[in-house]
């Protein structure tokens, strides 16, 4: 399996909902990411998780709140989001090199979020 | 501040055409330098370079990184309308997994 799989595909939420956005590999990769794209942009990295450890945070503001229940997992809690949040966020993962996490990364389809 | 330019931003070509993209970085703590081609929706890897001077090449497609000059470029030769796309050169720092991107080149291949 070399693919990184990520549902919902597409999402809309009001600005009090609570959602959870969901990244899956099992390509044994011990680095998983999530990168927000706002449209004709680049993406821009939020968390690196490494060996189930949160590593990098971006200054992400708290409304978002990363998880990594376990290596194949990562999940991205949203809570009292802001129409400015709407974007696709894309989740990767990487294999491990000791835990210098430079390896290329491989990048899921996205979900779709609009926040209304 | 570190930072990651990619020239021309878009290109429009016809089918046969060959196409050099550019990307050049100023990046404290660099590790490898990144292509990535984006349709639709994930960006899909293409090619990883950490040393200066060797070409990388996938089919129609080659890159080259120069660490000296801190620059990289991608080449397609015989373009296709299938590589119409946004081609994305991103940085990866040395340790922790950190890519930044640059802007992204939007490529378009005519019939």
């Amino acid at each position: 399996d070399t693919e990184v799989t990520q549902t919902p595909k597409h999402l809309v939420m009001g600005m009090t909902n609570k959602k959870s956005l969901k990244c899956e590999q099992h390509m044994g990769h011990r680095a998983m990411y999530w990168y927000k794209q706002k449209a004709k942009k680049p993406p821009e990295l939020m968390f690196v998780y490494s060996y189930e450890k949160l590593s990098i945070n971006e200054s992400v503001p708290s409304r978002f709140s990363p998880e990594c229940p376990n290596s194949s997992l990562l999940n991205l809690h949203l809570h009292a989001l802001q129409p400015e949040d709407s974007a696709l966020y894309l989740c990767a993962s990487s294999q491990p090199s000791g835990r210098a996490n430079d390896n290329e990364q491989f990048f899921g389809p996205g979900t779709r979020l609009t926040v209304l | 501040e570190d930072k990651v330019v990619q020239s021309p931003l878009s290109l429009v070509v016809h089918e046969g055409d060959t196409v050099t993209l550019n990307c050049s970085y100023e990046v404290t703590n660099f590790r490898s330098l990144l292509w990535y081609k984006q349709e639709k929706k994930a960006p899909t890897f293409l090619f990883m370079l950490t040393s200066s001077g060797i070409e990388k090449k996938s089919g129609r497609l080659s890159s080259i990184l120069d660490k000296k000059e801190l620059f990289s470029i991608l080449n397609i030769t015989a373009t296709q309308t299938g590589d119409s796309a946004v081609y994305l050169c991103a940085v990866l720092y040395n340790q922790g997994g950190k890519l930044i991107f640059g802007q992204g080149t939007e490529l378009s291949v005519k019939p």
